[in-house]
């Protein structure tokens, strides 16, 4: 069955530097989202994605994200200087469309800022 | 502004009962209600997705109901199983393709 992937599970980065974080939706899908769980808190939503450009994002996404789809498959989340307080499990998401509206998650990226 | 909130936070039954796990959001113009599992350190597995027109949708054990009106949806699980300790979380979107705004979860501990 096909399935969301995320690379890498784990990163440990320092703060102020950059991070990116890969995701590969399910390949016939056109809608993709990150969304972030800090420790012991809601999941919510940072962004979502549709035909080459952000179709809406959250207050918590500014200048320091951004998200790009750079070939037909992957589909990444750029931190460009790493607060400690982004600390968090990101997840990556991926929905078919065309009256098929289930969201499908992948199993996370943990990062830590140290 | 959606809020979502699921009651209770954590729970714990015997092998073999049946239980509800209760969610409630304060805007009942949503276009899907969507139940989600959650092992610890985990990713997020679907388990049910109901559109606004549903009122319910049933999958093995699993049976959510969804009231709009009142703006709740309950996740019933039947013959309750040890595998299935895990934290439910629910999440509801506004739009067919839009964003899900979830709950912050109940974690059920099924004791054997």
């Amino acid at each position: 069955e096909p399935e969301v992937t995320q690379t890498p599970s784990h990163q440990v980065t320092q703060m102020g530097q950059e991070v990116i974080l890969r995701c590969v939706p399910i390949s016939n899908h056109l809608y993709f989202y990150w969304y972030r769980q800090i420790l012991g808190q809601k999941v919510e939503f940072l962004v979502s994605f549709y035909n080459n450009e952000i179709s809406e994002k959250s207050e918590i996404f500014d200048d320091q994200f951004s998200v790009e789809r750079p070939d037909g498959s992957n589909f990444t989340l750029k931190i460009r200087s790493t607060k400690l307080e982004d600390s968090a499990m990101y997840f990556c998401a991926s929905l078919k469309g065309a009256g098929a509206y289930e969201q499908y998650f992948g199993p996370g990226t943990r990062l830590t800022v140290t | 502004k959606q809020e979502v909130t699921q009651i209770p936070a954590a729970l714990s039954v015997p092998e073999g009962e049946n239980l509800v796990l209760n969610c409630s959001f304060t805007d009942s113009a949503i276009y899907n209600l969507q139940w989600f599992r959650q092992d610890p350190g985990k990713g997020l597995t679907s388990l049910l997705l109901i559109q606004s027109s549903q009122r319910e949708q049933t999958s093995g054990r699993l049976n959510a109901s969804l009231d709009k009106s009142s703006g709740r949806s309950t996740l019933y699980i039947a013959a309750s199983q040890p595998g299935d300790s895990a934290t439910y979380l629910c999440a509801v979107s506004d739009g067919g393709a839009q964003k899900l705004v979830f709950g912050q979860g109940t974690r059920l501990t099924i004791n054997p």
